[in-house]
């Protein structure tokens, strides 16, 4: 089983709408948590980070669940440009101390 | 730039050659970590520095790949007899506040192996 697990998508979402994503961590260790965004081709980028008790930056909101292991991350009035891939992180605070990533949820917003 | 900075972009080997991979990272940034991102995967973790030490090697898949930061600012990545199963982009990130804060990422060395 993978450390982080996400579903890949795509998802296809008309401009305006409001699409969520949903993350799951197996390590109960885990300390930190983020979403990062990738483009196509390009390199991650942190999006934010995740706080217990849930946080909200302009249309992106966070919520973070320990008792379940689950992350989420909520997009309200989707733009084109929210177009990539949304990589779900966490890191330890023992052992290995890398980010550890998932295999990241594709998000298509159509015009 | 002020940026973190990989070279190649991109590289070509046949099967068996030898590839070096090299990372300039933000000035200042003590931490460096190297990870490896299969096309439709997220990036995997290979190694991560401190300064000049290499805390974090867990991650390499084999002792074909080895890695070194000997000044504590410029690494490389090295892949000895390059497989076809080792074609991946390499992304090299570092950060100021050690292994908790946010990772600023290069571009990425896109390694094709034929």
């Amino acid at each position: 089983r993978k450390e982080v697990e996400q579903d890949p998508g795509p998802f296809n979402v008309p401009e305006g709408a409001t699409v969520a994503f949903n993350c799951t961590y197996s390590n109960s260790a885990s300390q930190s948590f983020f979403w990062y965004r990738q483009d196509c081709r390009k390199e991650p980028k942190l999006l934010m980070s995740v706080y217990s008790s849930g946080n909200e930056d302009g249309r992106f909101t966070a919520q973070l669940n320990r008792a379940s292991q689950y992350i989420s991350l909520l997009i309200r009035d989707s733009k084109l440009s929210d177009s990539a891939t949304y990589l779900c992180v966490v890191n330890r605070d023992t052992g290995r101390r890398a980010l550890t990533f998932g295999s990241g949820t594709r998000l298509q917003v159509q015009p | 730039g002020a940026g973190v900075s990989q070279s190649p972009r991109y590289k070509v080997a046949k099967r068996g050659q030898d590839v070096a991979l090299r990372c300039d990272p933000i000035s200042g940034h003590v931490s460096l970590f190297w990870y490896q991102q299969a096309l439709g995967q997220g990036p995997e973790f290979l190694t991560y520095f401190q300064n000049e030490a290499q805390l974090d090697k867990s991650g390499l898949p084999s002792d074909r790949f080895f890695a070194e930061r000997p000044e504590g600012s410029v690494s490389t990545l090295k892949i000895q007899r390059t497989q076809q199963e080792d074609s991946a982009v390499y992304l090299c990130a570092s950060s100021f506040a050690g292994d908790r804060g946010e990772l600023f990422f290069g571009e990425g060395s896109r390694l094709t192996v034929l």
